[in-house]
């Protein structure tokens, strides 16, 4: 099945410690972007990829790191969390240039305490 | 930078009635892409459908049709027959067709709430 994973799909973490977002499709997509969803604002991307080892910057990029060293994985690091960053964050793909749909991940929930 | 606007925070309609969502954006751009995506409480991201902008006919997928006025950068959402399983989030967005930047630019989304 085409899919878009991310894990965990849920995590309560503290101030300061690293943690990892795992994302991967099996699609063979060459673009990957991350998003985040908060109230009232809907969705910013944090972060995209056009392919392996090329990634920039989006909208909302302070606070996150990516790599891509992998075409099927685009994993979002959180150096040192902190609260303002508790947020629903989505993993998205497509397939190439001019194409035009994203295939959203199912959405990891992160609250930082 | 392009925007997209949902002015619209929340809509209500009954069930079986047709509603319609607005969305407008504003870009320079003459070559992109529009969306609705459809977000249940599941929080999936759903995409209801979609319209090129060098496309002048509307699109539709069985009970969503959409309104698309490039020259007044307005796209409308129509869902006809409204179902209970409609009540969602819906967001529109927007793509660049020039490449580049692989995001998309969503507006902050219209809660639909059903009647029954």
């Amino acid at each position: 099945e085409a899919q878009v994973t991310q894990n965990p799909r849920y995590l309560i973490t503290v101030t300061g410690k690293k943690l990892t977002v795992t994302c991967s499709q099996n699609m063979n997509h060459e673009y990957m972007s991350w998003y985040r969803q908060d109230p009232g604002l809907g969705l910013r991307q944090i972060y995209y990829s056009m392919n392996v080892e090329v990634t920039d910057k989006g909208d909302v990029p302070e606070g996150y790191k990516v790599s891509r060293k992998e075409k099927r994985n685009f994993p979002l690091i959180l150096e040192s969390p902190s609260p303002n960053q508790t947020s629903l964050y989505f993993c998205a793909s497509s397939p190439g240039r001019g194409t035009d749909t994203q295939y959203f991940g199912p959405g990891t929930r992160l609250t930082v305490l | 930078a392009q925007t997209v606007t949902q002015s619209q925070p929340e809509m209500s309609v009954q069930e079986a009635e047709t509603v319609t969502l607005s969305c407008t954006y504003d870009t320079s751009e003459s070559d992109y892409y529009l969306f609705w995506y459809k977000q249940p409480p599941s929080r999936q991201m759903i995409l209801v459908i979609r319209q090129e902008a060098y496309k002048q006919q509307n699109a539709t997928e069985n009970r969503f049709s959409v309104n698309f006025q490039k020259a007044a950068k307005s796209f409308s959402l129509k869902i006809s027959d409204s179902q209970l399983g409609d009540a969602a989030m819906y967001f529109c967005a927007y793509r660049s067709g020039r490449g580049g930047a692989d995001g998309f630019t969503f507006g902050k989304g219209t809660h639909l709430i059903i009647q029954p």
